[in-house]
């Protein structure tokens, strides 16, 4: 069964520092998406992407935020300056019409 | 503005009963979606069960129902059967305008179940 794959699984960085998150689709997704859940908390929805630009965005998602998708395979999820706060589990999704989203298994990101 | 409520954070259930997680919404767009994910304490988000707006039926999949009540704003799953893997934070999510370009999903404060055998 085809699944959404994230890379890496946790990634340790200090405050200030860039950091990218990777994804692997479902290869015949179109649209694709990030959230974030902080420890404990619900799922917040980050940005949406569709026929390779942004399709909709969260006030989370400011400019030290962007998505790429570089290849035709890969979804990248990049955080230029990472500050303590960004700390969380960030879940990369694709769905292939507007009504089942499958996630991946998160990447675990901690900021030192 | 969109609005998921999840009223319960936490619910009990005896193993092999069913359940009904409460979820609520609240939007003025006609078209949209709602959905149910699990999140077992390994922390993956697994789709479980997805109603749209115009849809005359309510969703099932498998032991997973949806009790959609349109006038109401609800949208509660229902497990049959429960078993103790079911035990896990469930999330209630909707998302606005579909079919119409709209993307953005927003999500409850979650239930968490626990099954007792």
């Amino acid at each position: 069964e085809p699944e959404v794959t994230q890379t890496p699984s946790h990634q340790v960085t200090q405050m200030g520092q860039e950091v990218i998150l990777r994804c692997v689709p479902i290869s015949n997704h179109l649209y694709f998406y990030w959230y974030r859940q902080i420890l404990g908390q619900k799922v917040e929805f980050l940005v949406s992407f569709y026929n390779n630009e942004i399709s909709e965005k969260s006030e989370i998602f400011d400019d030290q935020f962007s998505v790429e998708r570089p290849d035709g395979s890969n979804f990248t999820l990049k955080i230029r300056s990472t500050k303590l706060e960004d700390s969380a589990m960030y879940f990369c999704a694709s769905s292939g019409i507007w009504n089942e989203q499958y996630f991946g298994p998160g990447t675990r990101l901690t900021v030192t | 503005a969109q609005k998921i409520t999840q009223t319960q954070p936490g619910m009990f259930v005896q193993e092999k009963e069913a359940v009904t997680l409460d979820c609520t919404y609240d939007t003025s767009d006609p078209s949209y979606g709602l959905f149910w994910y699990k999140q077992p304490s390994s922390g993956e988000m697994i789709f479980l069960i997805y109603q749209g707006s115009y849809d005359q039926q309510n969703a099932t999949e498998g032991r997973y129902s949806l009790n959609f009540q349109k006038a109401r704003k609800s949208a509660n799953l229902v497990i049959s059967a429960s078993q103790l893997g079911d035990s896990a934070m469930y999330f209630c999510a909707m998302r606005e305008g579909l079919g119409t370009g709209g993307f953005k999903t927003i999500f409850g404060a979650g239930t968490r179940l626990f099954v007792k055998a």
